[in-house]
């Protein structure tokens, strides 16, 4: 069974910094790799889907990258703000339409 | 506009009751779920339906049970509500194929007092 986790569990950095999310599936068979946000008492919001023949996906400051093969996935933000605050989920695309999620990273930017 | 939307927002009920979540999605997907996400955030699917036909069901009790009359609509019944069922519930759905990702709802946040 797929297992996704997000390492850290919480980051906390100043404004203006750029910064790195991971994670991690155990089984490299996925067919797509799902980034969302999720706001305290909000829904989830997708950021950025990436399909298992692509490497990476841009939008706006965000970036995602993946590797199959290593069986990871990094959420690049550029340029942080306090609105950048949230929790954020990776989900790995699996058979039989199933998505696996993570454990969530919880960012706080610091004004 | 709003692409998946579930009623209520927010459930308050008694142990032993039986209550209904709605979801509805205009997006024209193929396939809708339900997860569950726990006090420690994690998400967990439930259910999901494709073409009125189940195709997932993750060890839920059959306390829970999905209705779809329509593959723009799944509701989640729960019967004889237990204090662990207490949870935020979301409703998703995506193509048949996920090849877009999911789209979410907003959730529910159930209590059972």
């Amino acid at each position: 069974k797929q297992e996704v986790t997000q390492i850290p569990a919480a980051l906390s950095v100043p404004e203006g910094e750029n910064l790195v999310l991971n994670c991690s599936f155990t089984d490299s068979a996925i067919y797509n790799l799902q980034w969302f946000r999720q706001d305290p008492g909000k829904g989830l919001t997708s950021l950025l889907l990436i399909q298992s023949s692509q490497r990476e996906q841009t939008s706006g400051r965000l970036n995602a990258s993946l590797d199959k093969s290593s069986g990871r996935s990094t959420l690049y933000i550029a340029a942080s703000q306090p609105g950048d605050s949230a929790t954020y989920l990776c989900a790995a695309g699996g058979t039989g339409n199933q998505f696996y999620f993570g454990t969530g990273t919880s960012l706080t930017v610091i004004p | 506009d709003t692409a998946v939307s579930q009623t209520p927002k927010y459930l308050v009920t008694q142990m032993g009751n039986d209550k209904s979540i709605k979801c509805e999605q205009n997006l024209g997907h193929d396939t809708m779920y339900w997860y569950k996400q726990d006090s420690k955030k994690f998400l967990k699917i439930m259910f999901s339906y494709n073409n009125k036909e189940l195709i997932i069901n993750e060890t839920v009790p059959n306390r829970f049970s999905p209705k779809s009359p329509d593959k723009a609509h799944l509701n989640l019944h729960i019967n004889s509500l237990e204090l662990g069922d207490s949870a935020v519930y979301f409703c998703a759905s995506s193509q048949a194929d996920s090849s877009s990702g999911y789209t979410f709802g907003s959730g529910t946040r159930l209590t059972v007092v």
